[in-house]
Order: structure tokens, then sequence, then C-alpha cells
């Protein structure tokens, strides 16, 4: 089975800072996907950004980037320079087909993040 | 676009009365899910569908039941609402099965008395 840890419940960081979001993973795939999803209060799911277990690079897109090591089964959500807009739920999620496990994405429980002006 | 549209966003029950979640997309997509969010409990899977006639159990299907009427649309029943069941549902599809990016409805808060 898989299972996303996310170990920050909560988080205040300080307009401008750059912030990183901690996710470590498990999972008995060797091809599987990892996910960053941005909740808003209005309650809405916006996906950030995807990192396959495969890809060398580190996945970036504008101010996301994914600090992805896969030895240490960790995606890490990089957030630079934090703007206002940035507080929200910030859920890790993954992907992958255990030979008999569910479809879709398993998730976290989420990080709140709150950017303090 | 449209994407992902679920019905009703909000509802109100008493518990033992029956409902059903509508939940359609637009984006030609095989499959499709059902989550649930609880406070402090992140998304969990309660049923997900494949492809168009398939269905299968997911995290926590317990209580539920659903149909995939066609590709577009999936569809989540309470028979006999529990308080327990009080919580957010959002639907969700995907291109790929796996490997893919979920889409999500603005998902349906349901409030069993």
């Amino acid at each position: 089975a898989q299972k996303i840890t996310q170990t920050q419940p909560g988080m205040f960081v300080q307009e401008k800072e750059a912030v990183t979001l901690d996710c470590t993973y498990d999972t008995s795939d060797q091809s599987y996907g990892l996910f960053w999803y941005k909740q808003p209060s209005s309650g809405e799911m916006i996906f950030l950004i995807y990192q396959g277990s495969y890809d060398e690079q580190n996945a970036t897109e504008g101010r996301y980037s994914l600090n992805f090591q896969k030895a240490r089964k960790s995606a890490n959500l990089v957030i630079s320079a934090s703007q206002l807009g940035d507080s929200a739920m910030y859920f890790c999620a993954m992907s992958g087909y255990s030979g008999g496990g569910a479809d879709g994405l398993t998730f976290g429980k989420g990080t709140h993040l709150i950017i303090q002006p | 676009n449209a994407g992902v549209t679920q019905t009703p966003k909000f509802q109100v029950l008493k518990t033992g009365q029956s409902m059903t979640l509508q939940c359609a997309q637009d984006m030609n997509h095989n499959s499709m899910y059902w989550y649930r969010q609880d406070p402090g409990m992140g998304l969990r899977l309660i049923y997900y569908s494949a492809s168009e006639g398939t269905t299968d159990k997911g995290e926590v299907p317990n209580g539920y039941n659903v149909s995939r009427l066609n590709k577009r649309e999936f569809s989540l029943r309470l028979e006999s609402a529990a308080p327990s069941q009080t919580s957010v549902y959002f639907c969700a599809s995907s291109a790929s099965r796996n490997t893919g990016e979920l889409f999500f409805g603005e998902g349906s808060r349901l409030t069993v008395l």
C-alpha cells in the first residue's frame, strides 16, 4: 500500500520568504508519480506540480519546484518568494499501481500554510 | 470550459435519508473518482471507475454505492445517511488510470443531522 506523510500540520511564513513543505512517501512501486495540490479557503483543488519517479530533473513550475530525493523517498515542495495568496492548504499525493491497489492518487493529510505580511 | 461539474454544492440530510451526488466531466476522461475530505484526514478515496461499466472500492467505501452511467457521468449514492458521512465530497477525473493528474470538481458539502 502507498502512504504519504506530511509532518507539518501548519506553518507561518513571512511574505517574500521561501517556503519548503515536507512530504515523504512509501511505496513498493517502481514507477510512480508525485503531485502537489493547493486548496485555498474557497475549497477548490488546484494542481501545482508533478514529478515522475524516473524523471532525472526536479520539476519546476514558475515559483514552485519539487525537491525530489528518491533514495530518501521525499518530495518536498519549495515555493520561492512567497505571496499572501499562497496562504492555503497544500496536499502531497502520489500515484502508482500496486497490482491490486486502488487507482487514483493517495493523499497526505496536508499542511496549512499561512503567509504573514 | 466546464471540466468536472458536481451537484449539489450543499446538502443537509437527516439520519437515514438517501441522496445521490452527481458528477459529470466533459474532458473525455476514462477514469473517475469520488473522494471525501474530513478535517485533518486529507482526501480519502471512496470509489473509482477506471472505465465505463466498471467500478471498484477505494479506501472508505462502506455506506456508499456508485454508478458509472456513461463515460461522462459518475454518481455517488448514500442509501441511509449517517452523521459520520458529514464531509466534503470531491469528484475527480483523469485521462490516465494510474499516473495522471486528477481534475477535481468544486466539491459538495454534505451535512447529516
